[in-house]
């Protein structure tokens, strides 16, 4: 079964500053899909970056950006000139590529503030 | 085009009642996905259906069931609440099964009292 593990319940990072977010995950299978999700107090998951195991390059999007270390099983999200709009809970989250389902498998979170 | 939307916004419910969510998938979504998440954790699988069907389910009591209609909106329905089901209730659609973007709803907060 997999897991994905995110030690930091909570962050705080002072505005325009750079942060970083950890995420674990545990698996077997060699073709995955890592997500990182943010969920602001409105509550509604927003997808702010994807990575491909199978892509060996580090995806980035505008001021986020991901460190993904297979062998160590390591995706760490890096977020860059942080904004007050940064503020939110984080998820890191898992797909087998295979998935019949589409099955996302979630960390427990990291709260982030961002603070002027 | 519209994204997903989730009804109630809010519900309170008294222990052992039963309870209806409600999907409306994004436009040409056939797929739609279930998760509970309880206050402070991750979402957790329920289910999934695709073109009205169950494909795929979490570690969830057959109390946890639900539909998915013609139109691909769907219906989350939980029987003989408990305590325990107190969470936000989120639903993604996705283009097909295998489709590794989801489009998140923004909840339904259930509380049982």
């Amino acid at each position: 079964a997999q897991t994905v593990t995110q030690s930091q319940p909570e962050m705080s990072v002072q505005e325009a500053e750079t942060v970083t977010l950890s995420c674990t995950y545990d698996t077997s299978e060699n073709n995955y899909y890592l997500f990182w999700y943010k969920q602001p107090p409105s509550r509604q998951m927003i997808l702010v970056i994807r990575q491909e195991a199978y892509k060996q390059q580090n995806a980035t999007e505008n001021r986020f950006s991901v460190n993904f270390q297979k062998a160590a099983k390591s995706f760490s999200l890096k977020i860059s000139d942080s904004q007050l709009g940064d503020t939110a809970m984080y998820f890191c989250a898992f797909m087998k590529h295979s998935s019949n389902t589409g099955k996302l498998i979630f960390g427990q979170g990291t709260t982030l503030q961002v603070k002027p | 085009e519209t994204g997903v939307t989730q009804s109630p916004t809010h519900l309170i419910k008294t222990r052992g009642q039963q309870v209806t969510l409600r999907c409306s998938s994004q436009s040409g979504h056939n797929t739609v996905s279930w998760y509970q998440q309880a206050l402070g954790q991750g979402p957790q699988f329920i289910f999934q259906y695709y073109r009205e069907e169950e494909n795929g389910r979490g570690n969830f009591p057959p109390r946890f069931s639900g539909l998915q209609f013609p139109n691909y909106s769907s219906e989350l329905n939980v029987n003989a609440l408990e305590l325990d089901d107190s969470a936000l209730y989120l639903c993604a659609s996705s283009l097909e099964v295998h489709a590794y973007e989801q489009y998140f709803g923004p909840g339904t907060r259930l509380t049982v009292t």
